[in-house]
């Protein structure tokens, strides 16, 4: 079974902060990574998409990401109360010819205090 | 573009009954996926589909079952339900290749 783990939350950041979500996962062989967000009754949102090493910038966000060590982490800047959700890390695992899967972690509750 | 659509939003059933779920995917996208959100085991896999034919299943029970049409709308179907159904059941699509997956809104399934 390929594991996805993330730090334990929940996590509280000042508004303004930089929140920090950090990721690590067991199967090396995996090439997609994705971080979404979930409001509380929600479904999942797509907000970062990484594939190769270094850092992803969108906006706020960015998604860093580390093959050798096996993790990805996903920064947000200047948080706002909006950002109040919960981060789930996802890794695809599979490809295009015999099928994929998405293994998500726990997720990361993250508040941002006014 | 439409998102995935995904019916009913809300469900509840009897123990033993059986449900159908329905999910339609972003125009173009040909990959339709299944998930099970439950607080205590998180977002698990049920199963993909491409092009009508199931490529990956998730280690859940035979009682989960689904398939794919030709318009790539996708069914789910899970028979002689039991409590430990309720969950939010998710269907996302993709494009294919790197493209991320596209959750719908989900099914809210309550097993009494």
């Amino acid at each position: 079974q390929k594991e996805v783990e993330q730090n334990s939350g929940p996590l509280s950041v000042p508004e303004g902060a930089i929140a920090s979500l950090n990721c690590t996962y067991s199967d090396r062989v995996s090439q997609s990574f994705f971080w979404y967000r979930q409001y509380s009754g929600k479904s999942p949102e797509l907000i970062m998409s990484i594939y190769s090493n270094g850092d992803k910038e969108d906006g706020r966000f960015t998604a860093q990401l580390n093959k050798a060590s096996q993790y990805v982490s996903l920064l947000i800047r200047d948080s706002q109360p909006s950002d109040s959700a919960t981060y789930l890390c996802a890794v695809k695992e599979g490809g295009e010819e015999r099928g994929s899967r998405l293994t998500f972690g726990e997720g990361t509750q993250l508040t941002v205090n006014p | 573009k439409a998102g995935v659509t995904q019916t009913p939003r809300y469900l509840i059933k009897t123990r033993g009954q059986q449900v159908t779920l329905s999910c339609s995917p972003i125009s173009g996208h040909r990959s339709v996926s299944w998930y099970q959100q439950t607080p205590g085991q998180g977002l698990q896999f049920l199963f993909e589909y491409f092009s009508e034919t199931q490529r990956n299943k998730g280690n859940f029970p035979g009682r989960f079952s689904g398939r794919q049409f030709s318009n790539s709308r996708s069914e789910m179907n899970v028979s002689t339900l039991e409590l430990g159904d309720s969950a939010l059941y998710l269907c996302a699509s993709r494009e294919g290749g790197y493209y991320g997956y596209t959750f719908g809104s989900g099914t809210r399934l309550t097993v009494v």
